[in-house]
């Protein structure tokens, strides 16, 4: 079946490091990919998407490549910020499956100053 | 502020209540979703309407009953729930279901069964 892995975590990091958070996926066919983001006391918020091999998602720094080679959907930052401190959701949905969305199980990100 | 507002964001019950989760969507979409979040645990797919009319529902107990009014509505109504459901209920909709359609996710209401 249809499942996501992400790295365990929590991940904490200095300000200014440099963020990878590793995910990987299970699909049959190609999915689209997304990464979601849960600050604290909020729900989850799309932070970038990929529909086809090789597409590179970004946004507010942050970026991901779809990698079918690999079944890869790595999530990376040059930089990070205090604020950046929140779980990472990696996540996949399949057109065949009415848009279903198969979560991995997060990734806690927690960045000191 | 996504435009998925839900309501209460809080609720403490009994396991003999009945209560009712509410999400009201401004953005005009046509599919509505809830979701369960538990503690160290991949988020699960509890219920799917597309235009007012459930298309999914995975294996959710009986205690959990969903209903849509209206594309703009979702509500969740709960009764005799036990103390393993305490967990973050979200809701979440999209333009249309399908692969490429972005859900938009509320708050969700932190649910404690005691």
């Amino acid at each position: 079946g249809n499942s996501v892995t992400q790295m365990e975590g929590p991940v904490t990091l200095s300000e200014e490091a440099f963020l990878t958070i590793n995910c990987t996926y299970t699909a049959t066919g190609y999915p689209s990919l997304f990464w979601y983001v849960q600050y604290p006391g909020e729900g989850l918020q799309l932070l970038l998407k990929a529909t086809k091999a090789d597409d590179k998602g970004s946004n507010k720094g942050f970026e991901a490549t779809y990698r079918k080679e690999t079944t890869s959907f790595h999530l990376e930052k040059g930089s990070v910020q205090v604020s950046d401190s929140a779980v990472y959701f990696c996540a996949l949905s399949r057109g065949n499956q009415g848009g279903k969305l198969i979560f991995g199980q997060g990734t806690e990100l927690s960045v000191k100053p | 502020e996504t435009g998925v507002t839900q309501t209460p964001r809080h609720l403490v019950m009994g396991m003999t209540n009945k209560k009712s989760l509410k999400c009201e969507q401004h953005l005009g979409h046509n599919a509505m979703y809830w979701y369960k979040q538990s503690a160290k645990k991949p988020l699960e797919l509890m219920f799917v309407y597309s235009l007012e009319e459930r298309v999914e529902n995975n294996s959710v107990p009986s205690r959990f009953s969903p209903e849509c009014p209206n594309s703009s509505h979702l509500f969740l109504h709960l009764h005799t729930l036990q103390p393993e459901d305490s967990a973050l209920y979200l809701c979440a909709s999209s333009q249309e279901r399908g692969a490429k359609n972005i859900q938009y996710f509320g708050a969700g209401t932190r649910l404690s069964v005691l």
